[in-house]
């Protein structure tokens, strides 16, 4: 079973700012949260990490709450490049990091 | 960042034939090489941890036999695909996992199977 739960599909327009909350009520103590994105026939790509409360980059801020039990992935100013699959993972805590992927959410920006 | 690299990016074999996809991590070592699979309009699905210089460890329901996984080196792990049939037509990823203060994974561009 995966680790987490997304919403299946979002839509959004483009300029507008996008949060897509992901549910991980059992993650682990030595577990870190990881966003990737995936275009049609390409392997995921890395978008943000964390562990908790807020992390930002050039692409994306990451918010986790103190119990560590959600995250929320805010994608600011959506344009129609950024229509794709986004997963949330959890890294196994007993160090492999294998990841068990989720359905993700199926982002699309419209014009 | 660092680079993941499969080969083929796609290959066309007929049924009962075996294929090899090349996985290699191109800037970094990776002692744990994982490989997925991605039907249309699903998620990935993780059938193996390669593990270098030992055997891989299959999640259940993937039959070791016919996916065979050899990670002979710090850099490379192979994905052999045994008398393949259509059912096998599937996107396959792998990732290289490093770790560089907190645990990354870089996956691989993919490669797309057609069975014929």
């Amino acid at each position: 079973l995966a680790k987490t739960t997304q919403p299946i599909s979002m839509d959004s327009y483009e300029g507008q700012e996008v949060n897509i909350t992901c549910s991980h009520n059992n993650i682990a103590t030595n577990d870190y949260i990881t966003w990737y994105q995936q275009f049609p026939s390409q392997g995921p790509r890395f978008i943000i990490q964390g562990y908790k409360t807020k992390v930002t980059n050039e692409v994306a801020s990451l918010f986790i709450p103190a119990d560590r039990k959600s995250s929320t992935l805010s994608l600011p100013r959506v344009s129609l490049s950024d229509t794709a699959v986004y997963y949330c993972l959890v890294g196994d805590s007993a160090g492999t990091y294998k990841y068990i992927f989720g359905t993700g959410t199926r982002l699309k920006v419209l014009a | 960042g660092a680079v993941v690299s499969q080969h083929p990016s796609w290959v066309i074999c007929k049924s009962g034939t075996s294929v090899k996809i090349e996985c290699r991590s191109l800037d970094f070592q990776a002692t744990t090489m994982f490989w997925y699979r991605q039907f249309p309009k699903q998620s990935l699905m993780l059938m193996a941890t390669s593990n270098e210089g030992s055997k891989a460890t299959y999640e259940q329901g993937v039959e070791k036999d016919k996916f065979l996984i050899n990670h002979a080196s710090l850099t490379l792990s192979t994905l052999t695909v045994t008398s393949a049939h259509p059912e096998d037509s599937s996107f396959y990823i792998c990732s290289a996992g490093r770790l560089a203060g907190v645990h990354e994974q870089f996956f691989g561009p993919g490669t797309r199977l057609t069975v014929l």
